[in-house]
């Protein structure tokens, strides 16, 4: 049972435009979703997060909206740079579960030149 | 500050070995989570030990084992190696609870041959 989703596995997009990731869950009780970066080889990135009691949270160019009637959360980034070429996994925690991060399946985002 | 370090980077061993991995979290971080990582299952939570004390374990049979010393570093073991633990084990730490401070270390890529 995935309870956090990403339904895209990948992602291209044209260097200054925007990129935005999509990622559902379905268990309630999350209440802190986290989105990391990933390159080959290297341990995941920690991007920006969110707590439960905000819609939206900024930081530079990545901004995490969050709808939690829809149980479903996006990241842009504007504007895309080649260097954002990665891994993205959202992930998600409930304070109850303690330090556990539950992860999406990725979504390999490229940003062409 | 030196990030999250983990040891040995790579290794083979033969199916029915058992194998053991090492972390040295921030200084100062007193949690550290283990993660692995497969391309069929993505990224999972292994277990997470705070203060020498296994606070948290996911969905893994009991091959997988971890601990942690009065110094914070933590090791993770697996007996009788299957083909399927073939994978990326990650760990990551983190000061307290996790929310902002959790940082992931490279990764020790297992090959189970």
């Amino acid at each position: 049972d995935q309870q956090v989703k990403q339904n895209s596995p990948s992602l291209s997009v044209q260097e200054g435009r925007i990129s935005i990731l999509n990622c559902d869950y379905t268990n309630s009780m999350f209440d802190y979703f986290l989105w990391y970066k990933k390159y080959p080889a290297e341990g995941p990135t920690f991007l920006i997060s969110i707590s439960s009691i905000k819609d939206k949270n900024e930081d530079g160019r990545f901004t995490v909206f969050l709808n939690k009637s829809a149980k479903h959360l996006s990241l842009h980034i504007v504007p895309s740079q080649p260097g954002d070429s990665a891994v993205y996994f959202c992930a998600a925690s409930a304070q109850a579960a303690g330090n556990k991060l539950t992860f999406g399946g990725g979504t390999r985002v490229l940003v062409k030149p | 500050k030196a990030g999250v370090t983990q040891t040995p980077r790579y290794l083979i061993k033969t199916r029915g070995q058992q194998v053991t991995l090492s972390c040295s979290p921030i200084s100062g971080h007193r949690s550290v989570s283990w993660y692995q990582q497969t391309p069929g299952q993505g990224l999972q939570f292994l277990f997470e030990y705070f203060s020498e004390t296994q606070r948290n374990k996911g969905n893994f049979p009991g091959r997988f084992s971890g601990r942690q010393f009065s110094n914070s570093r933590s090791e993770m073991n697996v007996s009788t190696l299957e083909l399927g633990d073939s994978a990326l084990y990650l760990c990551a730490s983190s000061f307290g609870q996790g929310y902002y401070g959790y940082t992931f270390g490279s990764g020790t890529r297992l090959t189970v041959v």
